[in-house]
């Protein structure tokens, strides 16, 4: 089946830095969705992508669905502790579109 | 705050126990979905009902039951349970095409002892 490989897995950084996290495909995916979790409960709808090249930004957040239709990156900006968290990138790959699929997942924690 | 509302957010089963586990929505969406999610995996996809009927089963076991009484309510029914099973389970909507934003509730954490 369609497998999201996200990366990095996981990540520490400083409150204040930037960060940057991806998502490839080695198929086509015509929706890309940025979702965060935190312990406990439900993913959180970031932002959400729908044609390639899209650039769509939410406060700190910034995502872009790649040209090829087989990766999206998502960019916080001068992040903060609040930002902790598990981030998944998710799509409908072309040809599946009942199903969202979802990547592996990045842990973001945040040091002051 | 999320619009998927679920409940109970914790449940404690026995194997030999029925329990449902229910999820409501109030955005007039036509899709509902059923996701488990063990802990630092990604959720799975176990069923999804458009327009109160269900379009898909992910091979689930039929200890899991699904049951969607109306476009706003999407239960689970759940029955001889393993240790297993313990998980997340999390309702999730859209609007109808299955192509649109997925919204999330906030997930009832089961615990099958």
């Amino acid at each position: 089946g369609q497998q999201l490989n996200q990366s990095p897995q996981s990540m520490f950084i400083q409150e204040g830095e930037d960060v940057s996290m991806n998502c490839t495909s080695s198929s086509i995916f015509n929706t890309w969705l940025w979702y965060k979790q935190d312990p406990g409960e439900g993913p959180v709808l970031l932002i959400a992508l729908y044609k390639a090249g899209e650039l769509t930004s939410n406060g700190r957040l910034t995502a872009q669905f790649g040209i090829t239709r087989k990766d999206s990156f998502l960019n916080i900006s001068a992040s903060i502790p609040s930002d902790v968290g598990i981030y998944f990138c998710a799509g409908h790959g072309a040809g599946t579109a009942s199903k969202l699929t979802f990547g592996t997942g990045t842990r973001l924690q945040v040091t002051l | 705050d999320t619009e998927v509302t679920q409940t109970p957010k914790h449940l404690v089963m026995g194997m030999t126990n029925k329990k449902s586990l229910k999820c409501e929505q109030h955005m007039g969406h036509r899709a509902m979905y059923w996701y488990k999610q063990k802990a630092k995996k990604p959720p799975e996809l176990m069923f999804v009902y458009s327009y109160e009927k269900l379009s898909i089963n992910e091979s689930v076991p039929s200890r899991f039951s699904p049951e969607c009484p109306n476009s706003s309510l999407l239960n689970l029914h759940l029955h001889a349970l393993q240790p297993e099973d313990s998980a997340l389970y999390l309702c999730a909507s859209t609007r109808g095409n299955f192509m649109d934003t997925i919204y999330f509730g906030e997930g009832s954490w089961l615990t099958v002892v």
